[in-house]
């Protein structure tokens, strides 16, 4: 069975400083991973998805197969980016059902 | 079009009631999936459909659990005599088989509290 693994709940870094949120899953295929964020008092929303091997917000995600590792980075952080980060897996390509890891709170302190 | 909509935003049960939350995707999307949300955990699915069709159902969802989604358009989630660990957020998502990128649109929740 597939799972995805945030080992970090909270993370707390000062603006300007280097972000690194780890996700790691476990899943026998090849997977999909996503990155999901939720603001305060907003909806969960699509940060990046591996495939499309984007940057958005500054964000970067790579997939490493052989660490079964999708770490979500950020070279300077802003206090815009404090939210509630999820990292999530769909198995195979499947395009039905995701699944989420716990989730990371990041504060970026001013 | 707004996104996603779910209704009641927010709804308070004692035990044994029944509840019926319901779900208004995105108008052009054809998959729609239910979503259970407990403190501190991730979103974990319970089900979903492509149009009408009830396509799977996790194990989570137990038999006092049921899901519909009659004319492919809104969709509703039933929980019958609801016990206290029933309570948490319902979120609903939606998608299009359509678009070249897969991704889930993600509605507010519904958050559930029995009582």
């Amino acid at each position: 069975a597939q799972r995805v693994t945030q080992p970090e709940k909270l993370l707390s870094v000062f603006k300007g400083a280097p972000v690194e949120l780890k996700c790691n899953y476990s899943y026998s295929g090849s997977p999909e991973l996503f990155w999901y964020v939720q603001y305060s008092r907003q909806r969960l929303q699509l940060l990046l998805r591996h495939i499309s091997r984007e940057s958005i917000k500054g964000f970067t995600a790579d997939l490493n197969k052989g660490e079964t590792s999708f770490h979500l980075k950020k070279p300077f952080a802003q206090e815009e980016d404090s939210a509630m980060y999820y990292c999530a897996l769909d198995s195979g390509g499947s395009n039905y059902k995701l699944t989420f890891g716990k989730g990371t709170l990041l504060t970026v302190n001013p | 079009d707004t996104g996603v909509s779910q209704n009641p935003r927010h709804k308070i049960t004692k035990r044994g009631q029944n509840v019926t939350f319901r779900c208004d995707p995105i108008s052009e999307h054809n998959r729609l999936y239910w979503y259970r949300q407990t403190l501190g955990q991730g979103p974990e699915f319970l089900t979903y459909f492509q149009n009408e069709a009830q396509l799977e159902k996790s194990r989570l969802l137990s038999d006092r659990f049921s899901a519909e989604r009659p004319k492919g358009s809104f969709s509703t989630l039933e929980i019958q005599r609801t016990e206290q660990g029933d309570s948490a957020m319902y979120l609903c998502a939606s998608s299009s088989t359509a678009a070249w990128v897969f991704e889930q649109y993600f509605g507010p929740g519904t958050r559930l509290t029995v009582t």
